[in-house]
């Protein structure tokens, strides 16, 4: 098993519409989960950090986290054709600064 | 304003060459990754530093040497290049606490 995976999509989305883009994790051990959004040909970037279960909001961008489930979720209201993105989840355990990714989502949002 | 800088953003060399990709952050962030990325792979970590004198191994290191002489930087050194190296590599940096990693702007090499 994978310890970061998400579906590759391509997810596609009509403007204005919901994305939710997913991600389940195999170390019960992970205390920190973020999502990166990666325009091709690009860097990633962070967009949201979750460390606590529960729903975290920023703007419109809502990232879920289910420990329980070992399960984040990310999700796009109002989505925007500027939100066509690759999105990655990453996890980070408690014993290590680094971050584990999963192989990312491709969101495609049509106008 | 800070920031991380990779450099060359894109190289083409040949098998069995040495390359070197710089990495300079201004961010003053103890910790520092180096990462591929590959179609069907996502971001896989290859070597990283929580500070200086201090390398470790990741994911996929063989092939791949880091050293770090002070907090600004982490050049990334391929001793005998081989094709199945050919790929985006990112340098990222993050402070000792929260995890969040901050990207540079990605090499692309080609080894022929």
């Amino acid at each position: 098993q994978k310890e970061v995976e998400q579906n590759s999509g391509p997810l596609s989305v009509p403007e204005g519409a919901i994305a939710s883009l997913n991600c389940t994790y195999s170390d019960r051990g992970s205390q920190s989960f973020f999502w990166y959004r990666q325009y091709s040909g690009k860097s990633p970037e962070l967009i949201m950090s979750i460390y606590s279960n529960g729903d975290k909001e920023d703007g419109r961008f809502t990232a879920q986290l289910n420990k329980a489930s070992q399960y984040v979720s990310l999700l796009i209201r109002d989505s925007q054709p500027s939100d066509s993105a690759t999105y990655l989840c990453a996890v980070k355990r408690r014993s290590q600064g680094n971050l584990i990714f999963g192989k990312g989502t491709k969101l495609s949002v049509k106008p | 304003d800070a920031e991380i800088t990779q450099s060359p953003r894109h190289k083409i060399t040949e098998t069995g060459r040495q390359v070197t990709l710089a990495c300079h952050q201004t961010w003053n962030h103890n910790n520092m990754f180096w990462y591929r990325q590959d179609l069907g792979h996502g971001l896989r970590l290859i070597h990283y530093s929580y500070g200086v004198q201090d390398t470790n191994k990741g994911e996929v290191s063989d092939g791949y040497s880091v050293s770090r002489s002070n907090t600004e930087d982490l050049p990334l050194t391929l001793e005998s290049a081989a094709s199945s190296q050919t790929s985006v590599y990112f340098c990222a940096s993050s402070t000792r606490n929260t995890g969040e990693l901050f990207f540079g702007e990605g090499s692309r090499l080609t080894v022929l």
